[in-house]
């Protein structure tokens, strides 16, 4: 089983729509992250955790929100979807310890808005 | 402000050739940290390298080197032998302080490696 588990996999959504996208891992991490991915444009922050009662912007959180729901779940909500936020999200977790911080990403949501 | 610029959009190779990914930074912290990360066209980013600012010494893994160039604000990703498993999306990332909520990407650079 993967250690970043994000569902669903595809998604079709209509403009205006309430979605939700999840992510859950069991690598014991403190740290999660919502990122997503533009063709051409890399990855963008959207939004990070670094526990369940801190919550932070990212680079790109207009039209966005987060709910960590316990250490292990961190879901992604778009209250109300929009075309150009058709893209590819990634969920990742990261555990800072000392100096050495590295992400480990789930397989990514592919989410269209029509 | 901290930046990653890949100017490489897509490269092809034939299998067997030597490739070199290039990635340029800037940043004006003395710290800071730099990763390659790897897509394969399954989607999933997998973590390559970390290379902090004080460690200039090049890296080797296998088929894979790093040469990392404080001088000239590089840190360029050679794959020797190329295959055609290592045919992916590639992303240099910049992060000051070493902190993933400060991690900037570089667009990516699509490698595809012919048979």
């Amino acid at each position: 089983d993967a250690d970043v588990t994000q569902t669903p996999r595809n998604r079709i959504t209509k403009t205006g729509k309430r979605i939700m996208l999840e992510c859950s891992q069991t690598k014991g991490h403190d740290r999660m992250y919502w990122y997503r991915q533009d063709p051409g444009l890399g990855l963008r922050l959207i939004y990070y955790s670094f526990d369940v009662k801190d919550i932070n912007k990212g680079e790109i959180s207009d039209g966005y929100s987060v709910s960590r729901q316990a250490q292990a779940k961190f879901s992604l909500s778009l209250e109300s979807a929009i075309p150009n936020q058709t893209a590819l999200y990634f969920c990742a977790t990261s555990d800072k310890t000392g100096t050495d911080e590295k992400l480990f990403f789930g397989s990514g949501t592919q989410l269209s808005v029509l | 402000a901290q930046k990653v610029t890949q100017a490489q959009t897509e490269i092809s190779v034939v299998e067997k050739e030597d490739v070199t990914l290039d990635c340029v930074y800037e940043t004006r912290d003395t710290t800071y940290y730099l990763f390659w990360y790897k897509q394969p066209p399954s989607g999933e980013l997998v973590f390559l390298i970390r290379r902090n600012s004080f460690d200039e010494q090049n890296e080797i893994s296998g088929r894979y080197s790093w040469n990392f160039q404080k001088s000239t604000s590089s840190f360029n990703f050679t794959i020797t032998a190329s295959q055609v498993v290592d045919s992916a999306v590639y992303f240099c990332a910049l992060s000051e302080k070493g902190g993933s909520e400060k991690l900037v990407f570089g667009k990516g650079t699509k490698l595809t490696v012919n048979p």
